[in-house]
């Protein structure tokens, strides 16, 4: 049991170039997640997806576009990459047991956009 | 969601109990008090949750008072290995929109040997 799986680990991109972020979970969670983190600043949302087929805009969704590909995968796409997403790439997802839902996060992809 | 109040940092010594406070005022009464902690360069890591009655796990215990208007994670003996940013989250359970944890600053808490 993986838990939730990040690729890749680091990543440096030039302003323009595209790139996507694959997010695995085998936990057999609904919901998965996308935030991003900037220097000394908490996780802001960016997608979410509440179960296969569906995706739904955070709180920061300019300048991504989401995959939900399957219940495991949830990856994570920039079109044209901008400085401005130079930041910590953070996927999650959720267990829904009852009303004891937690959120389970991987390990971060860094981003570097120069 | 509820917003919550936390300390920007925090020092606690090696082998003592550390004690996170957080406010969080405007709780309702379906909402759920969550901590989750984020070691340098990790993903956040889920600790310890409730809605009323004081919890304990393994890695904390969780005092919420009886207003529901506070509440203050405990390490009982802090090891270095606690060093981390601690966040206090608000939410309703049961989410049947998937909606998202919102993470705040955090307390940064350092144990100091």
């Amino acid at each position: 049991n993986a838990g939730v799986t990040q690729t890749p680990k680091f990543q440096v991109l030039k302003t323009g170039q595209s790139m996507t972020l694959q997010c695995a979970q085998d936990m057999n969670h609904n919901s998965m997640y996308w935030y991003r983190q900037d220097p000394g600043m908490g996780l802001r949302l960016i997608y979410y997806s509440a179960s296969e087929g569906t995706t739904d805009k955070g709180e920061v969704p300019n300048g991504y576009n989401v995959s939900r590909l399957n219940k495991r995968e949830f990856s994570l796409r920039l079109e044209s990459a901008a400085p401005s997403q130079t930041s910590v790439y953070f996927c999650a997802s959720r267990s829904d047991r009852g009303f004891q839902e937690t959120q389970y996060f991987g390990p971060g992809t860094r981003l570097l956009v120069l | 969601d509820a917003k919550t109040t936390q300390p920007p940092s925090m020092d606690c010594a090696e082998g003592r109990a550390a004690n996170l406070p957080c406010n969080h005022s405007t709780i309702s009464g379906n909402e759920y008090v969550y901590w989750y902690r984020q070691i340098h360069s990790q993903g956040p890591q889920y600790i310890i949750h409730g809605l009323k009655n004081n919890e304990t796990n393994e890695m904390a215990s969780l005092i919420i008072t009886e207003d529901r208007k506070s509440s203050t994670l405990i390490l009982p003996h802090a090891t270095l290995r606690d060093t981390a940013v601690y966040y206090c989250i608000v939410r309703v359970a049961l989410d049947n929109y998937g909606q998202n944890f919102v993470f705040g600053p955090g307390t940064r808490l350092s144990v100091l040997p």
